[in-house]
């Protein structure tokens, strides 16, 4: 079975700090890689997509990817309350069709 | 960005009654939509795909014929939750892909059945 992992946590980190989410994955051949934020009682968000193994930027969000490694991680820089949510990563299955979830990080920035 | 939109937010019914739950994608064609559901801080657990002009395809342990899903349309799928009762209270999320791989998530509808 094609799992992907998450720390659940929770993880909390001071205002203006880095915040470090992880996420690891079986499928060796997964291509694909998300991170969603979910606010409390809302949907998933989309905020980083990467497709290669590196360093990927947007605003105050990196996205680094190890294929080798099967590991995906987020850096929120400049963490800010408003950060504070349920981090979901997710790998796209070519051969299903389907994004696999991970359970989640649960986020708190500390004021 | 891509915008999916879901229908109605929020529901509350009566036990035995049925509920209609809409998504649609609003600037671009999903052949495929997800349909997901959420228990309070947990995962969110693929109910079934929707498959535009074919029969939805459904997860080990979901009921089909409780489930009901039409994709009627490129940019329109439907899940209705028929004769609901409690246990089915949830907040449901439908998504739908972009340019095969990205995934938009509606807003998703909060199911309480009294």
């Amino acid at each position: 079975q094609k799992e992907v992992e998450q720390n659940s946590g929770p993880l909390s980190v001071p205002e203006g700090a880095i915040a470090s989410l992880n996420c690891t994955y079986s499928d060796r051949g997964s291509q694909s890689f998300f991170w969603y934020r979910q606010y409390s009682g809302k949907s998933p968000e989309l905020i980083m997509s990467i497709y290669s193994n590196g360093d990927k930027e947007d605003g105050r969000f990196t996205a680094q990817l190890n294929k080798a490694s099967q590991y995906v991680s987020l850096l929120i820089r400049d963490s800010q309350p408003s950060d504070s949510a349920t981090y979901l990563c997710a790998v796209y299955d070519f051969g299903n069709e389907k994004l696999t979830f991970g359970t989640g990080t649960r986020l708190t920035i500390i004021p | 960005g891509a915008v999916v939109s879901q229908h109605p937010s929020r529901v509350i019914c009566k036990s035995g009654t049925s509920v209609k739950i809409e998504c649609r994608s609003l600037d671009f064609q999903a052949t495929t939509m997800f349909w997901y559901r959420q228990f309070p801080k947990k995962s969110l657990m693929l109910m079934a795909t929707s498959n535009e002009g074919s029969k939805a395809t459904y997860e080990q342990g979901v009921e089909k014929d409780k489930f009901l899903i039409n994709h009627a349309s490129l940019t329109l799928s439907t899940l209705t939750v028929t004769s609901a009762h409690p246990e089915d209270s949830s907040f449901y999320i439908c998504s739908a892909y972009r340019d095969q791989t990205e995934a938009f998530f509606g807003q998703g509808t909060r199911l309480t059945v009294v």
